[in-house]
Protein backbone atom coordinates (compact mmCIF):
# COMPACT_ATOMS: atom_id res chain seq x y z
CA UNK A 1 0.00 0.00 0.00
CA UNK A 2 1.66 3.41 -0.79
CA UNK A 3 -0.31 5.40 1.86
CA UNK A 4 -3.38 6.37 -1.00
CA UNK A 5 -6.67 4.14 -1.12
CA UNK A 6 -8.98 3.84 -4.03
CA UNK A 7 -12.24 2.60 -3.72
CA UNK A 8 -13.97 0.51 -6.03
CA UNK A 9 -10.70 -1.48 -7.57
CA UNK A 10 -13.08 -1.93 -10.87
CA UNK A 11 -16.26 -0.99 -11.65
CA UNK A 12 -18.64 -1.48 -14.56
CA UNK A 13 -21.84 1.20 -14.92
CA UNK A 14 -23.96 1.51 -17.74
CA UNK A 15 -24.33 4.78 -19.62
CA UNK A 16 -27.37 6.04 -17.69
CA UNK A 17 -26.13 5.56 -13.98
CA UNK A 18 -24.09 7.40 -11.25
CA UNK A 19 -21.18 6.45 -9.32
CA UNK A 20 -18.47 7.77 -6.98
CA UNK A 21 -14.90 7.20 -6.74
CA UNK A 22 -13.28 7.37 -3.47
CA UNK A 23 -9.98 8.27 -2.62
CA UNK A 24 -8.51 8.47 0.74
CA UNK A 25 -4.88 9.27 1.71
CA UNK A 26 -3.30 9.44 5.72
CA UNK A 27 0.15 10.95 4.79
CA UNK A 28 -0.38 14.47 5.73
CA UNK A 29 -0.41 15.47 2.12
CA UNK A 30 -2.40 18.96 1.09
CA UNK A 31 -2.50 18.44 -2.42
CA UNK A 32 -4.83 15.50 -3.78
CA UNK A 33 -5.54 15.31 -7.90
CA UNK A 34 -6.83 13.09 -10.30
CA UNK A 35 -5.96 11.49 -13.22
CA UNK A 36 -7.22 9.66 -16.02
CA UNK A 37 -4.86 6.93 -17.55
CA UNK A 38 -5.82 5.83 -21.09
CA UNK A 39 -3.90 2.53 -23.19
CA UNK A 40 -1.06 4.21 -24.81
CA UNK A 41 -2.07 7.60 -23.80
CA UNK A 42 -0.03 9.62 -21.23
CA UNK A 43 -1.73 10.32 -17.73
CA UNK A 44 -3.77 13.33 -18.41
CA UNK A 45 -4.42 15.55 -15.56
CA UNK A 46 -8.05 16.13 -14.56
CA UNK A 47 -8.68 17.79 -11.33
CA UNK A 48 -6.22 19.67 -8.63
CA UNK A 49 -7.19 20.30 -4.88
CA UNK A 50 -4.76 22.31 -2.62
CA UNK A 51 -6.01 22.26 1.17
CA UNK A 52 -9.57 21.07 -0.12
CA UNK A 53 -10.27 23.89 -2.85
CA UNK A 54 -10.27 22.91 -6.35
CA UNK A 55 -7.56 25.14 -7.90
CA UNK A 56 -7.73 22.94 -11.50
CA UNK A 57 -10.00 22.08 -13.75
CA UNK A 58 -8.35 20.99 -16.75
CA UNK A 59 -11.63 21.54 -19.15
CA UNK A 60 -12.83 18.17 -17.76
CA UNK A 61 -16.42 17.41 -19.31
CA UNK A 62 -19.19 18.25 -16.57
CA UNK A 63 -20.31 14.48 -16.10
CA UNK A 64 -17.51 14.28 -14.20
CA UNK A 65 -17.89 15.95 -10.94
CA UNK A 66 -15.23 16.03 -7.96
CA UNK A 67 -15.81 16.87 -4.19
CA UNK A 68 -13.01 17.70 -1.67
CA UNK A 69 -14.50 17.41 1.77
CA UNK A 70 -11.45 17.20 3.32
CA UNK A 71 -7.52 17.23 2.88
CA UNK A 72 -7.79 13.63 3.46
CA UNK A 73 -10.64 12.55 1.19
CA UNK A 74 -11.00 13.10 -2.43
CA UNK A 75 -14.16 11.89 -4.65
CA UNK A 76 -15.21 11.38 -8.56
CA UNK A 77 -18.98 11.43 -9.00
CA UNK A 78 -19.87 10.16 -12.53
CA UNK A 79 -22.89 10.65 -14.41
CA UNK A 80 -24.44 9.78 -18.09
CA UNK A 81 -20.64 8.35 -19.05
CA UNK A 82 -19.64 8.01 -22.37
CA UNK A 83 -17.76 4.32 -23.48
CA UNK A 84 -14.70 6.70 -24.29
CA UNK A 85 -14.58 7.34 -20.70
CA UNK A 86 -14.04 3.71 -19.90
CA UNK A 87 -10.20 4.14 -18.06
CA UNK A 88 -8.25 3.65 -14.76
CA UNK A 89 -8.86 6.83 -13.13
CA UNK A 90 -6.24 7.50 -11.01
CA UNK A 91 -5.59 9.71 -7.57
CA UNK A 92 -2.53 11.05 -6.32
CA UNK A 93 -1.31 13.47 -3.40
CA UNK A 94 1.41 15.82 -2.61
CA UNK A 95 2.77 17.31 0.59
CA UNK A 96 1.68 20.69 -1.51
CA UNK A 97 0.81 21.83 -4.58
CA UNK A 98 4.66 22.51 -5.43
CA UNK A 99 6.59 21.83 -8.38
CA UNK A 100 8.83 19.71 -6.64
CA UNK A 101 7.16 17.47 -4.63
CA UNK A 102 6.71 13.82 -6.37
CA UNK A 103 3.10 12.81 -6.13
CA UNK A 104 1.88 9.45 -4.14
CA UNK A 105 -0.78 7.68 -6.33
CA UNK A 106 -3.58 4.85 -5.35
CA UNK A 107 -3.48 1.84 -7.55
CA UNK A 108 -6.81 3.46 -9.40
CA UNK A 109 -10.06 2.55 -10.56
CA UNK A 110 -10.12 0.45 -13.41
CA UNK A 111 -13.56 1.85 -14.72
CA UNK A 112 -15.60 0.65 -17.74
CA UNK A 113 -18.62 2.37 -19.43
CA UNK A 114 -20.99 -0.33 -21.42
CA UNK B 1 3.54 22.41 -27.37
CA UNK B 2 5.34 20.68 -24.16
CA UNK B 3 5.56 16.89 -24.32
CA UNK B 4 7.79 14.19 -22.59
CA UNK B 5 8.68 11.26 -24.85
CA UNK B 6 8.89 7.72 -24.53
CA UNK B 7 9.03 6.33 -28.06
CA UNK B 8 10.11 2.33 -27.23
CA UNK B 9 7.32 0.67 -26.12
CA UNK B 10 8.62 -2.53 -24.83
CA UNK B 11 12.40 -3.18 -24.41
CA UNK B 12 13.22 -6.91 -23.27
CA UNK B 13 16.17 -7.34 -21.45
CA UNK B 14 18.13 -10.60 -19.96
CA UNK B 15 17.90 -11.20 -16.24
CA UNK B 16 21.01 -9.91 -14.63
CA UNK B 17 21.88 -7.37 -17.47
CA UNK B 18 21.49 -3.87 -16.90
CA UNK B 19 18.52 -1.60 -18.32
CA UNK B 20 18.91 1.51 -19.56
CA UNK B 21 15.00 3.43 -20.55
CA UNK B 22 15.15 7.04 -22.60
CA UNK B 23 13.30 10.24 -22.09
CA UNK B 24 13.23 12.98 -24.66
CA UNK B 25 11.61 16.34 -22.81
CA UNK B 26 10.78 19.48 -24.38
CA UNK B 27 10.84 22.02 -22.28
CA UNK B 28 13.77 23.56 -20.89
CA UNK B 29 12.12 25.47 -18.06
CA UNK B 30 11.84 22.32 -16.11
CA UNK B 31 13.63 22.09 -13.29
CA UNK B 32 12.24 18.74 -11.60
CA UNK B 33 11.74 14.88 -13.26
CA UNK B 34 10.34 12.25 -11.85
CA UNK B 35 11.07 8.27 -12.82
CA UNK B 36 8.00 5.90 -11.97
CA UNK B 37 7.20 2.11 -12.15
CA UNK B 38 3.64 1.25 -12.83
CA UNK B 39 3.26 -2.65 -12.41
CA UNK B 40 0.28 -4.56 -13.76
CA UNK B 41 -2.52 -3.68 -11.45
CA UNK B 42 -0.70 -0.73 -9.77
CA UNK B 43 -0.77 2.74 -9.62
CA UNK B 44 2.96 4.23 -10.95
CA UNK B 45 5.49 4.13 -7.66
CA UNK B 46 7.80 7.21 -7.14
CA UNK B 47 11.15 5.27 -8.13
CA UNK B 48 13.75 8.80 -7.85
CA UNK B 49 13.88 11.99 -8.85
CA UNK B 50 16.07 14.87 -10.12
CA UNK B 51 16.20 18.52 -9.75
CA UNK B 52 18.35 20.31 -12.66
CA UNK B 53 21.10 21.31 -11.12
CA UNK B 54 22.15 17.28 -10.99
CA UNK B 55 23.36 15.66 -13.87
CA UNK B 56 23.35 12.16 -12.16
CA UNK B 57 21.67 10.78 -8.95
CA UNK B 58 21.59 7.35 -7.91
CA UNK B 59 19.17 5.45 -5.59
CA UNK B 60 19.26 1.59 -4.80
CA UNK B 61 19.93 -0.35 -8.35
CA UNK B 62 18.71 2.39 -10.06
CA UNK B 63 20.20 5.73 -11.91
CA UNK B 64 18.94 9.14 -13.44
CA UNK B 65 20.82 10.68 -15.65
CA UNK B 66 20.04 14.13 -16.60
CA UNK B 67 21.59 16.05 -20.26
CA UNK B 68 20.02 19.12 -19.72
CA UNK B 69 21.90 20.29 -23.37
CA UNK B 70 19.98 17.85 -25.48
CA UNK B 71 16.92 17.91 -23.26
CA UNK B 72 17.32 14.34 -22.31
CA UNK B 73 16.70 11.63 -19.44
CA UNK B 74 17.59 8.34 -18.63
CA UNK B 75 17.17 5.48 -16.50
CA UNK B 76 19.63 2.91 -15.66
CA UNK B 77 18.92 -0.31 -13.84
CA UNK B 78 21.23 -2.29 -12.56
CA UNK B 79 21.31 -6.41 -12.43
CA UNK B 80 17.59 -6.57 -13.73
CA UNK B 81 15.59 -8.76 -11.48
CA UNK B 82 11.63 -10.21 -12.71
CA UNK B 83 10.37 -7.87 -10.50
CA UNK B 84 11.55 -5.01 -12.14
CA UNK B 85 9.25 -5.99 -15.14
CA UNK B 86 7.12 -2.97 -15.38
CA UNK B 87 6.57 0.52 -17.32
CA UNK B 88 8.56 3.01 -16.47
CA UNK B 89 7.30 6.85 -17.14
CA UNK B 90 9.16 9.80 -16.61
CA UNK B 91 7.63 13.32 -15.68
CA UNK B 92 8.66 17.05 -15.52
CA UNK B 93 7.61 19.71 -14.16
CA UNK B 94 7.08 21.87 -17.09
CA UNK B 95 8.19 25.23 -16.58
CA UNK B 96 8.42 24.84 -12.87
CA UNK B 97 4.17 24.45 -12.58
CA UNK B 98 2.85 21.57 -10.27
CA UNK B 99 1.68 19.93 -13.58
CA UNK B 100 3.62 17.49 -14.27
CA UNK B 101 3.97 15.74 -18.26
CA UNK B 102 4.03 12.51 -18.47
CA UNK B 103 5.48 10.72 -21.24
CA UNK B 104 3.35 7.51 -22.33
CA UNK B 105 5.74 4.76 -20.69
CA UNK B 106 8.36 1.98 -21.35
CA UNK B 107 7.58 -1.98 -20.77
CA UNK B 108 10.28 -3.40 -19.56
CA UNK B 109 10.25 -7.20 -19.76
CA UNK B 110 12.38 -9.15 -18.13
CA UNK B 111 13.45 -12.26 -19.77
CA UNK B 112 14.76 -15.02 -17.58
Amino acid sequence: ETGVTQTPRHLVMGMTNKKSLKCEQHLGHNAMYWYKQSAKKPLELMFVYNFKEQTENNSVPSRFSPECPNSSHLFLHLHTLQPEDSALYLCASSQERASNYGYTFGSGTRLTVV
Amino acid sequence: GESVGLHLPTLSVQEGDNSIINCAYSNSASDYFIWYKQESGKGPQFIIDIRSNMDKRQGQRVTVLLNKTVKHLSLQIAATQPGDSAVYFCAENGSGTYKYIFGTGTRLKVLA
